[in-house]
């Protein structure tokens, strides 16, 4: 990709269960933004960590940010069916760059 | 707010023909991404405007591609001629000025060249 790149590619879990996505990015960053696309849709903005923050919070959701090893995790905290989509890292230097996505399903 | 507006929705043409896809930002917002989105490339900026000045195009894949900001409220970007291998789901996406501010992103235009 043009920048980042997002480990595992898929991810099935259970509902209740925890979800880990990994991304890993290749410059400086002033912020790292994860964004959700729901499939035929558009991508929908869910967090934005700012490279002096280690760690972010919203709702279920939680954020790491690690600049020496210019990578990031989110975590799901207790999965919903609801949760099943894509997911994606995004780096802001000046453009917007996008890693090639985490397909996570979520099985009731 | 409507949010991003793209037209049309879907568009299926033949090698060879002129292809428009069109962009409303949100009001507002002054910068415009367009992305171009496959399984096998996945996200890909094309270009980037600010205050509708091109400001990044190194993401367009070949001359056949155009983009324009004529104004704040839309963007088109063109493909003469389309190729099979153009076949995709483009996107528009618009932010506000300061570079700490999210993406709000359009529905896309599937785009289908036979």
């Amino acid at each position: 990709s043009q920048q980042g790149e997002e480990d595992p590619q898929a991810l099935s879990i259970q509902e209740g269960e925890n979800a880990t996505m990994n991304c890993s990015y290749k410059t400086s960053i002033n912020n790292l933004q994860w964004y959700r696309q729901n499939s035929g849709r558009g991508l929908v903005h869910l967090i934005l960590i700012r490279s002096n923050e280690r760690e972010k919070h919203s709702g279920r959701l939680r954020v790491t940010l690690d600049t020496s090893k210019k990578s990031s995790s989110l975590l799901i905290t207790a999965s919903r069916a609801a949760d099943t989509a894509s997911y994606f890292c995004a780096t802001d230097g000046n453009q917007f760059y996008f890693g090639t996505g985490t397909s996570l399903t979520v099985i009731p | 707010d409507a949010g991003v507006i793209q037209s049309p929705r879907h568009e299926v043409t033949e090698m060879g023909q002129e292809v428009t896809l069109r962009c409303k930002p949100i009001s507002g917002h002054n910068s415009l991404f367009w992305y171009r989105q496959t399984m096998m490339r996945g996200l890909e900026l094309l270009i980037y405007f600010n205050n509708n000045v091109p400001i990044d195009d190194s993401g367009m894949p070949e001359d056949r591609f155009s983009a324009k900001m004529p104004n704040a409220s839309f963007s088109t970007l063109k493909i003469q001629p389309s190729e099979p291998r153009d076949s995709a789901v483009y996107f528009c996406a618009s932010r506000s000025g300061t570079w700490d501010e999210k993406l709000f992103f359009g529905s896309g235009t599937q785009l289908s060249v036979l």
